[in-house]
């Protein structure tokens, strides 16, 4: 089974752009979650969608964005890019029939912002 | 979500058993102590979780106290790759994972 995929998997922007990244979950997932990892700051989670709904919400401002797709496909967007955003951004699916299911996380895409 | 505490670092020798401690002293009776770890470069992979009885698999075994104020996870016999930072992780729901600063294992020849 193919595992959690993530495009693009690098990406360079300038600041003030905006960028747009997507996730396809493991095959039969239905709940999609999005991290951000830095040096600084480590691990932190954005949100969580299942069902084309966001279920979960970290604490990031409103230029973080997200949405779900019917076949559970997932795209996150940062709009207005800051330096600070430079991070890696991980994506995790889960079957979510229960709600200890384990997470499988992607690979990850390394967003630069210059 | 009840508040963690691990060492910052720890050594083991290959073919040892590393045991990384978890403190979680706040933990309330419906929340899961979840452990993933995380090798350079590459996203979190999960291990192993539990509630209240100690929960073994392919990859490790974990031991939560009788109180749950405090876990183990115990690799029985390390390798190189188990080279990662250790994350633990007390969540009701496995979702929106706060992952701390965990525990960096290094795992010597």
């Amino acid at each position: 089974k193919a595992g959690v995929t993530q495009t693009p998997r690098y990406l360079i922007k300038t600041r003030g752009q905006q960028v747009t990244l997507s996730c396809s979950p493991i095959s039969g997932h239905r709940s999609v979650s999005w991290y951000q990892q830095t040096p600084g700051q480590g691990l932190q989670f954005l949100f969580e969608y299942f069902s084309e709904t966001q279920r979960n919400k970290g604490n990031f401002p409103g230029r973080f964005s997200g949405r779900q797709f019917s076949n559970s496909r997932s795209e996150m967007n940062v709009s207005t890019l800051e330096l600070g955003d430079s991070a890696l951004y991980l994506c995790a699916s889960s079957l979510a029939t229960r709600a200890y299911n384990e997470q499988f996380f992607g690979p990850g895409t390394r967003l630069t912002v210059l | 979500d009840a508040k963690t505490t691990q060492p910052p670092s720890m050594d083991c020798a290959e073919g040892r058993a590393a045991n990384l401690p978890c403190n979680h002293s706040t933990i309330s009776g419906n929340e899961y102590v979840y452990w993933y770890r995380q090798i350079h470069s590459q996203g979190p992979q999960y291990i192993i979780h539990g509630l209240k009885n100690n929960e073994t698999n392919e990859m490790a075994s974990l031991i939560i106290t009788e109180d749950r104020k405090s876990s183990t996870l115990i690799l029985p016999h390390a390798t190189l790759r188990d080279t990662a930072v250790y994350y633990c992780i007390v969540i009701i729901s496995g979702y929106a994972l706060n992952f701390g600063k965990g525990t960096s294992l290094l795992v010597t020849p």
